[in-house]
């Protein structure tokens, strides 16, 4: 089984709502995200990214928002399915590095 | 085409043995990482390498030592295990940073590691 992420903060969503995931992030030098899903017992999935010119950012059934002035990322998953329920970790990093800063995660369930 | 490929994906060692995560891809990236994933922690960078034959310090780089003689294999070994190195271990790998593509990690499975 997976034990990573015992004490996750849950977000429960009805199958077919939209889920909306926050993320604080703690360097004002970054300026590049993303956001990865993680299903149980296999390695983190890129899902977007978005450069800090930008405040908005679509992909498929995903958005991307960045405020900058608040330090805050989010990711709205649109008409939530049972096979988004995973992990969701968002990432910073900086040009001219190599690292990105991932937090600690927000368990996404999607109930029937 | 595998993408990223950790052995071994489950091992048991006692405090003081050595062992070597192994990581392959097959995408011809440049980069490669390796983070450990702790309960309530989010993925701690230990080590990465920016090309074939260069290798660098993370946040947690104490206990390890890496090595990439190839561009498509990055090891990590543990010279003493200790029960603080008690983790999932993940190996990713990346395009540069002059590709628009950068920041997507692919990451592999996980190496799960219990050190008693």
């Amino acid at each position: 089984g997976e034990s990573v992420g015992l004490h996750l903060p849950t977000l429960s969503v009805q199958e077919g709502d939209n889920s909306i995931i926050n993320c604080a992030y703690s360097n004002s030098a970054s300026d590049y995200f993303i956001w990865y899903k993680q299903e149980s017992g296999k390695g983190p999935q890129f899902i977007i990214d978005i450069r800090s010119n930008m405040d908005k950012r679509q992909g498929q059934r995903v958005t991307v928002l960045l405020n900058k002035t608040v330090k805050h990322l989010s990711l709205q998953i649109a008409a939530t399915q049972p096979g988004d329920s995973a992990v969701y970790f968002c990432a910073e990093g900086t040009s001219g590095t190599y690292k990105y800063i991932f937090g600690t995660g927000t368990r996404l369930k999607v109930l029937a | 085409n595998a993408g990223v490929t950790q052995t071994p994906k489950f091992r048991v060692l006692k405090t003081g043995q050595s062992m070597t995560l192994l990581c392959a891809q097959d995408m011809n990236h440049e980069y490669m990482y390796w983070y450990r994933q702790d309960p309530g922690m989010g993925l701690r960078l230990i080590h990465y390498s920016v090309g074939e034959g260069t290798t660098a310090k993370g946040e947690v780089p104490d206990g390890y030592n890496v090595s990439r003689l190839k561009k498509q294999n990055f090891l990590l070994g543990l010279e003493s295990a200790a029960p603080s190195q008690t983790s999932v271990y993940f190996c990713a790998s990346s395009y540069s940073r002059r590709d628009s593509r950068a920041g997507e990690l692919f990451f592999g499975e996980g190496s799960r590691l219990t050190v008693l």
